[in-house]
């Protein structure tokens, strides 16, 4: 149960797009459809923003996007807000019936 | 709407136990997998361990398995997590968070934190 890899940090100007990589093995990411990716502010609990790797569920900007190839999935932010800083997780189902997440990237609205 | 509302944490010594609870509320609680991750401080996320609705699957991460066990009252709309054995790296806000298909942890609590010093 390795821990998926995110790049601790990402920062964009307000308007632009900015991508998180969430990289992990054909064990997890690369086996399954089944990536999501959480936003967290601090203090707050994490909140669903993306499922089944390219899903929104209902009421989540479609500035937020995913996708994945292989063993990386991504988690992409158009047209960047200040409201868009937080910590970001992906996620993946495991074999045995597991779950691992990413270690968390930060972004940064400069 | 989907609330869901955990208890139980506080300051434990090493080697010691402790269950938490988590009450929900505002949703069919016996038709959905629930989720424990846990978060220690200024650290990521961790899944803990899931239980099927009908309570005939468990899982845990290999980090808590033989000390911790999920356990769930359909009929009160509870989730539980047992903790025994508890070690200073069990130190964490735990959330209980309710599942939807794939896994993916749709709605979440606000968190308990759970303290393991002497």
């Amino acid at each position: 149960q390795s821990a998926l890899t995110q790049s601790a940090s990402v920062s964009g100007s307000p308007g632009q797009s900015i991508t998180i990589s969430c990289t992990g093995t054909s064990s997890d990411v690369g086996g399954y459809n089944y990536v999501s990716w959480y936003q967290q502010h601090p203090g707050k609990a994490p909140k669903l923003m993306i499922y089944d790797v390219t899903k929104r569920p209902s009421g989540v900007s479609n500035r937020f996007s995913g996708s994945k190839s292989d063993n990386t999935a991504s988690l992409t932010i158009s047209g960047l807000q200040a409201e868009d800083e937080a910590d970001y997780y992906c996620s993946s189902y495991s074999s045995s019936s597991t779950w691992v997440f990413g270690g968390g990237t930060k972004v940064t609205v400069l | 709407q989907v609330q869901l509302v955990e208890s139980g944490g506080g300051l434990v010594k090493p080697g010691g136990s402790l269950r938490l609870s988590c009450a929900a509320s505002g949703f069919t609680f016996s038709d959905y997998y629930m989720s424990w991750i846990r978060q220690a401080p200024g650290k990521g996320l961790e899944w803990v361990s899931y239980i099927s609705d009908s309570i005939s699957h468990t899982n845990y991460a290999d980090s808590v398995k033989g000390r911790f066990t999920i356990s769930r009252d359909n009929a009160k709309n509870f989730l539980y997590l047992q903790m025994n054995s508890l070690r200073a790296e069990d130190t964490a806000v735990y959330y209980c968070a309710r599942d939807q298909g794939g896994g993916s942890h749709a709605n979440w609590g606000q968190g308990t934190l759970v303290t393991v010093s002497s």
